[in-house]
C-alpha cells in the first residue's frame, strides 16, 4: 500500500526565515509526486509534478526536490502570504493512478 | 473558466438522515474523483469516474454512500442513513488527464450530530 509522511505536522517561521518541508514516501514504482498548497476553507491548490530523483522545479519562494525516498519543498524567505496547508501525494505505476497524499504541514509565517 | 464547484459547502444534519453532495467537475475534463477529509487526518480517497463510470471505488467505506455521474458531466455522492463517522470534508476534483495534478473544489462540509 502507498504511503506518503509529511514532516513537520506544523511550522512557524518568521518572515525571511528560509526552510523546509518534508514528503517521505513509499510506492511500488513512483509515477509522480506532487505538492499542492491548501488555504482555510479551500481546496488543495496544485503547484508542482516531480517525476524522478534529482529533479527539481521552482516557483516564487518555493522549490521542490525529489530524492528516492522523499521530497522536500523548500520556501527561501518565506512571507504571511505564504501561510497554508501544504499537501504532498503520490501516484504509483500500473493500477488505477489513484494519487495518495499525506497529511500535509501546516505553516504560519509571521511577519 | 469556471473551475470545479461543489454543493452545498456545509450540511448540518441528524444521524439516520440522508444528504446529497454534488459536484460539478471543469467542462471537458473526463476524470472525476471524490475525496474525504476527516479531522486530523489525510485526504482519502473514495472514487473515480472516467465519464460516466465508475473505473475505482475501492475507498468507499461501506454501501451506506452512492456516487453517480449522469452523462459524464456532473457527479452527486449520496450517504443514506448518515452516521457520525460520515462527519468530515468532501473533496471533489477534476482533471483532463489521469494524472496527479487534480483540480479540486472547495469541499462540502458535513456534519452528522
Amino acid at each position: 500500500e502507498d504511503q506518503v509522511t509529511q514532516s513537520p505536522e506544523a511550522l512557524r517561521l518568521q518572515e525571511g526565515e528560509s526552510s523546509s518541508l518534508n514528503c517521505s514516501y513509499t510506492v511500488s514504482g513512483l509515477r509522480g509526486l506532487f505538492w499542492y498548497r491548501q488555504d482555510p476553507g479551500k481546496g488543495p491548490e496544485f503547484l508542482f509534478t516531480l517525476y524522478s530523483a534529482g529533479e527539481e522545479k521552482e516557483k516564487e519562494r518555493l522549490k521542490a526536490t525529489l530524492t528516492k525516498k522523499e521530497s522536500f519543498l523548500h520556501i527561501t524567505a518565506p512571507k504571511p502570504e505564504d501561510s497554508a496547508t501544504y499537501l504532498c501525494a503520490v501516484q504509483a505505476r500500473g493500477g488505477s493512478y489513484i494519487p495518495t497524499f499525506g497529511r500535509g504541514t501546516s505553516l504560519i509565517v509571521h511577519p | 473558466e469556471a473551475g470545479v464547484t461543489q454543493f452545498p459547502s456545509h450540511s448540518v444534519i441528524e444521524k439516520g438522515q440522508t444528504v446529497t453532495l454534488r459536484c460539478d467537475p471543469i467542462s471537458g475534463h473526463d476524470n472525476l474523483y471524490w475525496y474525504r477529509r476527516v479531522m486530523g487526518k489525510e485526504i482519502k480517497f473514495l472514487l473515480h469516474f472516467v465519464k460516466e463510470s465508475k473505473q475505482d471505488e475501492s475507498g468507499m467505506p461501506n454501501n451506506r454512500f452512492l456516487a453517480e455521474r449522469t452523462g459524464g458531466t456532473y457527479s452527486t455522492l449520496k450517504v443514506q442513513p448518515a452516521e457520525l463517522e460520515d462527519s468530515g470534508v468532501y473533496f471533489c476534483a477534476s482533471s483532463q488527464l489521469r494524472t496527479g495534478e487534480l483540480f479540486f473544489g472547495e469541499g462540502s462540509r458535513l456534519t452528522v450530530l
